[in-house]
């Protein structure tokens, strides 16, 4: 099956700078969404982007959907930006469900 | 537009006890999904419905296990003698598919957080 690997795993920055995160998958996907879990477990829909470019205050995300890549830009981080981020792809393969990426664990620190 | 909501948050039961937790969808979305989440992982797919149709299981989903949507609103999963790897946060979520307003875009529920002791 498919594989969705993110990088870094874990990422620590001071408050106030800006990161790239970074998710790789390994077949064709129809769908691409980039997640915020926060410490309470609630996942928070950031970007739905399955193409393209798109932007959203201090965020924003690409995806290269040849190339089999997305990246999520977070600028001018804030402590409430710490979490876990995901993404999770659907595949071309007639399914709806999400796989979900391995995850990049960031702390801002104030 | 409230959201998704699960019920109920949290849940400590006993092993071989049966826990049942229920769903609420976005209300004019016709597909809900179940997912699981252990510590340190990413959610993984367990099954979906569209409307009261239960379209595509994981093989996660064992004889234990069983969802339903009786009306195509809300859905209930239920885990029968349940054992301690069955701890996890279980997480609905929900989208809509109707003709040219489809979309994959999900949203998720603040999901129940079971504990088998």
């Amino acid at each position: 099956g498919i594989q969705v690997e993110q990088s870094p795993p874990d990422l620590i920055l001071q408050e106030g700078a800006n990161s790239t995160l970074r998710c790789n998958f390994s077949d064709s996907v129809n769908n691409l969404q980039w997640f915020h879990q926060n410490p309470w477990g609630q996942l928070i829909n950031l970007f739905y982007i399955p193409s393209g470019t798109k932007q959203n205050g201090r965020l924003s995300a690409t995806t290269v959907a040849t190339e089999r890549y997305s990246l999520l830009y977070i600028s001018s981080s804030q402590t409430t930006d710490s979490g876990v981020y995901f993404c999770a792809v659907v595949t071309t393969s007639g399914t709806y469900k999400y796989i979900f990426g391995t995850g990049t664990r960031l702390k801002v620190l104030a | 537009d409230t959201g998704v909501s699960q019920d109920p948050r949290h849940k400590i039961t006993k092993r071989g006890q049966n826990v049942t937790f229920r769903c609420d969808p976005i209300s004019e979305h016709n597909r809900l999904y179940w997912y699981r989440q252990t510590l340190g992982q990413g959610p993984e797919f367990l099954t979906y419905f569209q409307n009261e149709a239960q379209l595509e299981k994981s093989r996660l989903l064992s004889d234990r296990f069983s969802a339903e949507r009786p009306k195509g609103s809300f859905s209930t999963l239920e885990i029968q003698r349940t054992e301690q790897g069955d701890s996890a946060m279980y997480l609905c979520a929900s989208s809509l598919a109707r003709g040219g307003r489809s979309s994959y875009e999900q949203y998720f529920g603040p999901g129940t957080r079971l504990t088998v002791t």
